[in-house]
């Protein structure tokens, strides 16, 4: 059964810090992975894509990872800021996406 | 890049009525359109494959009689929620396969409301 699980489910940050985003999946037969913010209420932003031939890809402060024979991605946010604060979601792209339950981030001023 | 355009955002109704959300690819065709729906504290699961021209597949749990899914074109999708109920109050998020990127693009999603 293909599953997405991401940890921590959540976590709490002064502003300024670095911090990583882990999600798991469990069939390794990717077509690519992506990287999701959801704000309370309101849709999801599409943040990074990565390509299951790619290992990486970076936008501003956001570094996205892809380790398919782990079959791991990380979500890399540096100096982090209140604005960050959201869910961030990864899903798996097999045929259509199967989704992890993300984790809510919030950074603290 | 390609868009993919849903409405509306928010939608409240009365319970047993009927609501329809729109899924429009703006600069693309798409044959096939996703359909999920976001419990509380729940990842997004999907609901249906939408396809141009045939039947909606649905996944196992979904009733079909109250998710009507149509394709009727390459460019729009279509989820009718019939006889709505409290239980339907969710969030729903369309999408399809991004043909420049191949990544997926999604709608900004439906937040249902049943009262």
């Amino acid at each position: 059964k293909q599953e997405v699980t991401q940890i921590p489910a959540a976590l709490s940050v002064p502003e300024g810090e670095n911090l990583v985003l882990n999600c798991s999946f469990t069939d390794s037969a990717i077509y690519n992975l992506q990287w999701f913010r959801q704000d309370p209420g309101k849709g999801l932003t599409s943040l990074l894509l990565i390509q299951s031939s790619q290992r990486e890809q970076t936008s501003g402060r956001l570094n996205a990872s892809l380790d398919k024979s782990s079959g791991r991605s990380t979500l890399y946010i540096a100096a982090s800021q209140p604005g960050d604060s959201a869910t961030y979601l990864c899903a798996a792209g097999y045929g259509p996406v199967i989704w992890g339950l993300g984790t809510s981030l919030a950074v603290n001023p | 890049g390609a868009v993919v355009s849903q409405h509306p955002s928010r939608v409240i109704c009365k319970s047993g009525t009927s609501v329809k959300i729109e899924c429009r690819s703006l600069d693309f065709q798409a044959t096939t359109m996703f359909w999920y729906r976001q419990f509380p504290k729940k990842s997004l699961m999907l609901m249906a494959t939408s396809n141009e021209g045939s039947k909606a597949t649905y996944e196992q749990g979904v009733e079909k009689d109250k998710f009507l899914i149509n394709h009727a074109s390459l460019t729009l999708s279509t989820l009718t929620v019939t006889s709505a109920h409290p239980e339907d109050s969710s969030f729903y998020i369309c999408s399809a396969r991004d043909p420049q990127k191949g990544g997926y693009t999604f709608g900004s999603g439906t937040r249902l409301t049943v009262v």
